[in-house]
């Protein structure tokens, strides 16, 4: 079992569409969690980031991260065409060289 | 353009040839990763300098591989007699320990992508 799991998709949606992106994990010590945006043949963009469990918004974005389920999710509103992109989830202990990535969501938004 | 720069981009090269990737992470970031990714994975840590010491590396980096960051600012990741199984794209990320998150938050550069033919 990989150290964080997450659905590859491909997932299409019209656009409009409230988008749900999600990763479970088996590692209790993780505490920081992020998400990336990766565009096709372009490195990881940092879209968000939460500490321990919780919500956290930003603009359109919004992040969940349920410890106790070790669940952690990303919701799109209003998803966009230039949503279209593979998103990546990533977690980390808080040592510098152990954070695990899962392998990405591969989203497509039709206009 | 104040991100982490890769350089080269691209670069095909021939089995058994040695390779050179660049990177210069964000100005002020005193950390700096080597990640390598395949189509349809995440990235997966290579390296970690903090300032010019190394301070870990993985498993997967083979003899062949091998990473510097001379000044403390700039890194180079070589990699000696390239295999096939190489190929791969090449990804620096850098962070500050006074950044986000206390550091854990890491910044990505374009990537430099290998084929090995």
């Amino acid at each position: 079992q990989k150290e964080v799991e997450q659905d590859p998709g491909p997932l299409s949606v019209p656009e409009g569409a409230i988008v749900s992106l999600n990763c479970t994990y088996s590692n209790s010590a993780f505490q920081y969690f992020m998400w990336y945006r990766q565009y096709s043949r372009k490195g990881p963009e940092l879209l968000m980031y939460t500490y321990s469990s919780g919500n956290k918004e930003d603009g359109r974005f919004t992040a969940q991260v349920d410890k106790s389920s070790k669940y952690i999710s990303l919701f799109i509103r209003d998803s966009q065409p230039s949503d279209s992109a593979t998103y990546l989830c990533a977690m980390s202990a808080g040592n510098n060289n152990d954070m695990r990535f899962g392998a990405g969501t591969r989203l497509t938004v039709k206009p | 353009d104040t991100g982490v720069s890769q350089d080269p981009r691209h670069k095909i090269t021939k089995r058994g040839q040695n390779v050179t990737f660049r990177c210069d992470p964000i100005s002020e970031h005193n950390r700096l990763y080597w990640y390598r990714q395949t189509l349809g994975q995440g990235p997966e840590f290579l390296t970690y300098f903090q300032n010019e010491a190394q301070l870990e590396k993985s498993r997967l980096l083979s003899d062949r591989f091998s990473a510097e960051r001379p000044k403390g600012s700039f890194s180079t990741l070589e990699i000696q007699r390239t295999e096939q199984g190489d190929s791969a794209m090449y990804l620096c990320a850098s962070s500050s320990i006074t950044g986000s998150a206390g550091g854990n938050t890491i910044y990505f550069g374009e990537g430099s992508w290998l084929t090995v033919v």
